[in-house]
């Protein structure tokens, strides 16, 4: 089983509003990513947790906030986004960061995020 | 400063002929290699891997090539079928560090 949940599926916000994004694995992986990705770009890399501990932060604006509960769940936590913030947020996790072999990313359908 | 490079952003090949997408990377720290596919408005999924210990790599009609020398890596489908055309993605990855993502190849296949 290699599947990545996240909910919702799409979400429409207001610049004022407050919502979280989930993401859930029950591979046992403890690597777990968050990516935003733009129309024919790349999957651009937001957040790295490994052991449910931040280990990179992509220099992200602070209206966007991760958590990591367990290491079976990711939250991204948005508040007063910009329209520019619209996307595909996609969350990934992978058996650990960086070893060979191990850290091939699965990921989630992700959801569409649209702030009005 | 891109480490891993797609310079084709689009592939049109006939149904039943070979594909061969193509990517180039920089990082000579980079020690594993992946392709994943994305069909729009959904996550990538992921295809095939190879190891910087390897050259080839087989699994099923996929096969992905990887010259060190050159540094460069081809995935080949064959036979492609419609059902390939997607947008595809080369990534990389160094010890101890995160996936680089190329900018992607958009294939289709034409029956």
């Amino acid at each position: 089983d290699t599947e990545v949940t996240q909910t919702p599926k799409h979400l429409v916000m207001g610049m004022t509003n407050k919502k979280s994004l989930k993401c859930e694995q029950h591979m046992g992986h403890r690597a777990m990513y968050w990516y935003k990705q733009k129309a024919k770009k790349p999957p651009e890399l937001m957040f790295v947790y490994s052991y449910e501990k931040l280990s990179i932060n992509e220099s992200v604006p602070s209206r966007f906030s991760p958590e990591c509960p367990n290491s079976s769940l990711l939250n991204l936590h948005l508040h007063a986004l910009q329209p520019e913030d619209s996307a595909l947020y996609l969350c990934a996790s992978s058996q650990v960061v960086g070893d060979r072999g191990q850290d091939t990313q699965y990921f989630g359908p992700g959801t569409r995020l649209t702030v009005l | 400063d891109q480490q891993v490079k797609q310079n084709s952003p689009s592939l049109s090949v006939q149904e039943g002929r070979i594909s061969i997408l193509n990517c180039d990377y920089t990082n000579s720290m980079f020690d594993y290699f992946l392709w994943y596919k994305k069909y729009p408005a959904e996550g990538p999924t992921f295809l095939i891997s190879i190891s910087s210990i390897k050259d080839k790599n087989e699994d099923g009609r996929f096969t992905v090539f990887l010259n060190k020398s050159a540094k460069h890596l081809s995935l080949h489908i064959v036979p492609s079928q419609p059902g390939d055309s997607a947008v595809y993605f080369c990534a990389a990855a160094a010890p101890a560090t995160p996936l680089v993502f190329g900018k992607g190849t958009r294939l289709s296949v034409i029956a």
